[in-house]
């Protein structure tokens, strides 16, 4: 979507830690998702952070949150081939029925 | 049972067909939509309804026309397709307010129209 931004593409090697970064632009997110897409399936939501917060984590998921910048990333520690996948930024209000997606990561681990 | 169901995965069809992509759901929820993925692009929602008798236009709605059965079943058709509407296409539902448990995806249905 138009209003949330995302590089297309990441490459990273099996065991090394993962950065995607996402930015938006509406001030009134109160939530911002992250969804992993595997391949040939739906979007599943892999973690989430209220816009209250300025990190949170989750295993070997922490999720970073600049709300000044209004930056958001993702960061996947020791990435394994299962981690493979396209990841989804998207924000929303709490109120609200619509969710706007980034144009989604592809994430590639080689070994 | 998947919470949400779509039908079918996969379908190739002519230009100018009409096509139906069916949509059914277990969750209860009230809201439902659909949603267009194209690479390099993300999701785009294509219609989305409040319940059986609220049904609004989302973003790109040009093209397609929906039907809501029951609160359990929303369709999308698309009346004459051409190339262009060649994509992945995700139904998803969502109970009443939004929060970070809202949405539940389908698995997608591959339309390609050649």
């Amino acid at each position: 979507g138009e209003d949330v931004e995302q590089s297309l593409f990441l490459s990273v090697r099996e065991g090394d830690s993962s950065v995607i970064n996402c930015t938006y632009t509406d001030s009134s997110s109160t939530y911002l998702y992250w969804y992993k897409q595997e391949p040939g399936a739906g979007l599943q939501l892999l973690t989430y952070i209220f816009s209250n917060m300025d990190m949170k984590q989750d295993q070997r998921l922490t999720v970073l949150l600049n709300k000044k910048d209004k930056h958001l990333s993702l960061r996947i520690a020791d990435t394994q081939t299962g981690d493979s996948a396209i990841y989804f930024c998207a924000e929303g209000a709490y109120n609200d029925y619509k969710l706007s997606f980034g144009a989604g990561t592809t994430v590639t681990v080689r070994a | 049972d998947a919470d949400v169901t779509q039908t079918p995965r996969n379908r190739i069809t002519k230009t100018g067909k009409r096509i139906m992509l069916e949509c059914s759901q277990t969750k209860g929820h009230d809201r439902m939509y659909w949603y267009r993925q194209d690479p390099g692009l993300g999701l785009q929602l294509i219609y989305y309804s409040f319940d059986v008798k609220d049904i609004n236009k989302g973003e790109i709605s040009d093209g397609y026309s929906v039907s809501r059965q029951a609160q359990a079943k929303f369709s999308l058709s698309l009346e004459s397709a051409i190339p262009n509407q060649t994509a992945l296409y995700f139904c998803a539902t969502s109970g009443d307010r939004g929060g970070p448990l809202g949405y539940t995806f389908g698995s997608g249905t591959r339309l390609t129209v050649v």
